[in-house]
């Protein structure tokens, strides 16, 4: 299953609120999970099936979608969220990842 | 806490064998509801899943990689390890191990970074 992720650059400032698209090339239902990575860290978890906030994430991130297009919400961009973004489907194997989006101020 | 930790050779020469295992503390790996993945991130690119492996043995590996690799749990120890073959520079990646389970993959290890070159 390919994952298509847009944009794969955006510019942002604090505030803002933050638009992420992924879009799988087949129906994936809701398996579908958002990560958040900084440069030389592990990618952070950020949503779970499609919609569900993993313990810690601060409300501000929020997922919507199912089938094949998904979306990742940050309202209200903080300093701490310029960071490159991922969505993976764990739908059906292989397991495969969108190819990320970096928000950048 | 669950923590993963990965452990293996920064460097590593073409066509050699790498090596990479992956300690897990604060849980155990004999869960039912979990599978133990390894993922990594070449420079400049994005994630590729390697595979997992299941505590009774079963895995499921990436069809691109798997004819160059192989995993392997041990539960006496609470680690799983990784064995990856016929290096080429494109394997530069920085490697990591992660668990999955019903909040999809939800831990993961800091990173290695591996550096396959002569």
């Amino acid at each position: 299953i390919q994952m298509t992720q847009s944009p794969s650059s955006l510019s942002a400032s604090v505030g803002d609120r933050v638009t992420i698209a992924c879009r799988a090339s087949q129906g994936i239902t809701n398996d579908l999970a958002w990560y958040q990575q900084k440069p030389g860290r592990a990618p952070k978890p950020l949503i779970y099936s499609a919609s569900n906030l993993q313990s810690g994430v601060p409300s501000r991130f929020s997922g919507s979608g199912s089938g094949t297009d998904f979306t990742l919400t940050i309202s209200g961009l903080q300093p701490e969220d310029f960071a490159t973004y991922f969505c993976l489907q764990d739908h059906k194997y292989p397991l495969t990842f969108g190819g990320g989006t970096e928000v950048v101020i | 806490q669950l923590q993963l930790q990965e452990s293996g050779p920064g460097l590593v020469k073409p066509s050699e064998i790498l090596s990479l295992t992956c300690a897990v503390s604060g849980g155990s790996i004999s869960s039912s509801l979990h599978y133990w993945a390894w993922i990594r991130r070449p420079p400049g690119k994005g994630l590729e899943w390697i595979g997992s492996i299941y505590y009774r043995g079963n895995t499921e590996y990436n069809p691109s990689l798997e004819s160059r690799v192989a995993f392997s749990i041990d539960t006496s120890k609470n680690q799983f390890s990784m064995t990856f073959n016929s290096l080429t520079a494109a394997d530069t990646a920085h490697y990591y191990c992660a668990r999955r389970g019903q909040r999809s993959i939800d831990y993961w290890g800091q990173g290695t970074l591996v550096i396959v070159s002569s």
